[in-house]
């Protein structure tokens, strides 16, 4: 268990829905980061809060948004939802944020765009 | 820009068997490079990293990687691989945006035969 949960574990909509990913980091840690994982792009970097702060942005979609919350828990929103945004999206914590740290995910939200 | 590569989509091994899986990386000075293990239904778990220092990292789970400048790879070994390695394996290194983040290759599919 890495301490890092994600909530739903799996997510059943439809194209031009809005949904809501939630993340809580492990304990301490002060930095969320977001990836969508599919089979055409592999795993890509979405982005980055550090302490309430967007620290670093990705490869996300306009539609896409996120933030985290004074208790550092992180949501990310998804609109509009297109067949492609099927993927599996994970959260990470770090505790300071930067890239030369080790990275702690959680299991993931599938979500599945009909 | 992405700037490592997995040259293998999948290797396949015998149980019992060295196996390595391969990475090679592009960056000027030293690099910061990781990897990482995916088990089915699951999250990332960080294996081990390569900062600085002896060019051969011992990690989780009787994982090593060997860095070598000269031929810019930082490959991932083990001396006797078994069914329960069998994952997908990735190599990062932090060349995100801002270098806060890691930047994940496409992944290696790991297939240990029994």
């Amino acid at each position: 268990d890495s301490g890092v949960t994600q909530t739903p574990k799996h997510l059943i909509t439809a194209t031009g829905q809005r949904v809501t990913l939630r993340c809580s980091p492990r304990s301490g840690d002060l930095s969320v980061y977001w990836y969508q994982q599919s089979l055409d792009q592999g795993l890509q970097f979405l982005i980055q809060y550090y302490n309430g702060e967007e620290r670093a942005k990705g490869n996300i979609l306009e539609r896409f948004s996120a933030q985290q919350f004074p208790d550092l828990h992180s949501e990310l929103n998804l609109s509009s939802l297109e067949l492609g945004d099927s993927a599996l999206y994970f959260c990470a914590s770090s505790v300071e944020g930067e890239g030369r740290e080790k990275l702690f995910f959680g299991s993931g939200t599938q979500l599945s765009v009909l | 820009a992405q700037s490592v590569a997995q040259p293998e989509d999948q290797v396949n091994v015998a149980e019992g068997n060295p196996l390595t899986v391969k990475c090679t990386y592009s960056v000027s000075g030293n690099p910061y490079l990781f990897w990482y293990v995916q088990y089915p239904n699951r999250g990332l778990q960080f294996l081990l990293k390569y900062i600085t220092g002896d060019n051969l990292v011992k990690g989780s789970y009787g994982f090593e990687a060997e860095f070598n400048k000269s031929q810019t790879s930082f490959h991932l070994k083990k001396p006797s691989a078994l069914v329960s390695d069998s994952a997908l394996y990735f190599c990062a290194d932090p060349s995100g945006a801002g270098s806060y983040q890691l930047t994940f290759g496409k992944g290696t599919k790991l297939s240990v035969i029994p």
